[in-house]
């Protein structure tokens, strides 16, 4: 199996600040056409979660620019440039591997405003 | 606009079984991947199951695998889960989170989730 592993597992931040978070897989998961199926998901309080990004770098519509997704083989990193308050919440990265199919999802950052 | 909105949660005994359901709409059902995800009361998210658009293909994480059956009636637009032999460690919010289209229905997708129904198992 595949494990996934976020860290920091808390990440306080200050308005305006850029805050990074890092997933690591166990295992290279890049398929033959060069793609690794790697998500990110924002999860406010009480509300579903989100896909912000896909792909390790394609941003969904509707998300702001300040949220960008970078990394291969194993090292993948959400940065959010210039925090608002309405980026408090729970974020999960996700790894797809096939086949067959089976998806990881990371332990989850809780990101909070100091 | 995609709506998907999961019902049939509530209290059921250790040994239990519940049946879940997930009503589509917005986007056409039958060629779209479907997955159910889980999470345990202030925990993380798990991934439980997922079916192919057609029904053919299933596939379930290690925690489920023998217990829980995924199923979709395309004509219905709705997507189940049946949850047999429940234990205390399967209480969480459940939620169906759309797949990808056609051929790419288990690589894709997870851009849509419900609201999520919550399952409790206790005596």
């Amino acid at each position: 199996d595949v494990a996934v592993t976020q860290s920091p597992l808390s990440l306080p931040v200050t308005l305006g600040q850029s805050a990074s978070i890092s997933c690591r897989s166990s295992q290279s998961l890049e398929y033959s056409d060069g793609t690794i199926y790697l998500n990110w998901f924002q999860q406010r309080p009480g509300q579903s979660p989100r896909r912000l990004i896909y792909k390790v770098s394609d941003r969904d519509s509707g998300v702001p620019e300040r949220f960008s997704g970078s990394g291969s083989g194993t090292d993948f990193t959400l940065k959010i440039s210039r925090v608002e308050a309405e980026d408090v919440g729970v974020y999960y990265c996700m790894l797809g591997k096939y086949w067959p199919p089976t998806y990881s999802f990371g332990q989850g950052t809780k990101l909070e405003i100091k | 606009q995609v709506q998907l909105v999961e019902s049939g949660g509530g209290v059921v005994q250790p040994g239990g079984s519940l049946r879940l359901s997930c009503a589509a709409s917005g986007f056409p059902f039958s060629s779209y991947g479907m997955h159910w995800v889980r999470q345990a009361p202030g925990k993380g998210l798990e991934w439980v199951a997922v079916t192919s658009y057609d029904g053919v293909h299933k596939f379930y994480g290690d925690s489920v695998k023998g217990r829980f059956t995924v199923s979709r009636d395309n004509l219905r637009n709705t997507l189940y889960v049946q949850l047999n032999r429940l234990r205390p460690e399967d209480t969480a919010v459940y939620y169906c989170a759309l797949g990808g289209y056609t051929s790419g229905w288990y690589s894709d997708g997870f851009d849509s989730w419900g609201q999520g129904t919550p399952v409790i198992v206790s005596s």
